[in-house]
């Protein structure tokens, strides 16, 4: 089945520690994308690649890092940087940039 | 900037009922319109879509007709089930650039 898969489901941090939430596509996607969704709010994109090896920021990057080494892998860093860390965290591809997206299942982040 | 206002919900229905979910738009140029459906616990789904003025998106009994003049794309579906019940989030995606933008999300619950 093609599809999007996120991993771990449910992630917890500790205070000054770094996570890092994996996003895996075999869809054959040129682009992919990371959202953050909090509660009773839409989405807001953190990063986004348009293809392998080049990545920009979104409207929130600040305390994310990510890196696009292959097409089907776009990982997320969420730094100690980062100091409201708590949310609901979306990855989506698209065939070409600017074209459809579609998302994965999701990482829940939780700070100890 | 571009920008998306959704109705507020939450939204409460019988099974059976009218559903509308009233979304309307701000876009400098001609974009493209997404409704999008997140069930409880899972990552978001595309509904439906329409790529320009008058195009009418459908799929699983709903459907939005894109309004260029009213700058709306609101979502109906003649009659709604339990397995409805979700967060319906309705996009833009302006041709110029490279993002999704998101409403806030209505939340739509069916009860038997």
């Amino acid at each position: 089945d093609g599809g999007i898969t996120q991993s771990p489901k449910y992630l917890f941090r500790k205070e000054g520690q770094n996570v890092t939430l994996s996003c895996e596509q075999n869809l054959n996607h040129d682009a992919m994308y990371w959202y953050r969704q909090d509660p009773g709010q839409g989405l807001r994109l953190i990063y986004y690649s348009q293809i392998v090896n080049d990545f920009q920021k979104g409207d929130i990057a600040e305390g994310y890092s990510v890196s696009r080494e292959k097409k089907e892998s776009f990982p997320l860093t969420v730094t100690s940087a980062q100091k409201n860390p708590t949310a609901f965290y979306l990855c989506a591809s698209s065939r070409r940039f600017q074209e459809t997206q579609y998302f994965g299942p999701g990482t829940r982040l939780l700070v100890l | 900037g571009d920008s998306v206002t959704q109705m507020e919900g939450p939204v409460t229905l019988s099974e059976e009922a009218f559903l509308t979910i009233n979304c309307t738009y701000t876009a400098t140029g001609y974009p493209s319109l997404f409704w999008y459906v997140q069930y409880p616990g899972e990552g978001l789904q595309l509904l439906l879509k329409a790529t320009k003025a008058d195009d009418k998106g459908s799929n699983k009994g709903f459907e939005a007709t894109y309004r260029k003049e009213t700058t709306s794309f609101h979502l109906e579906k003649g009659s709604v089930q339990v397995s409805d019940s979700a967060v319906y989030f309705c996009a833009l995606s302006d041709r110029d650039d490279y993002k999704l933008s998101f409403g806030a999300g209505t939340t739509v619950t069916v009860r038997a």
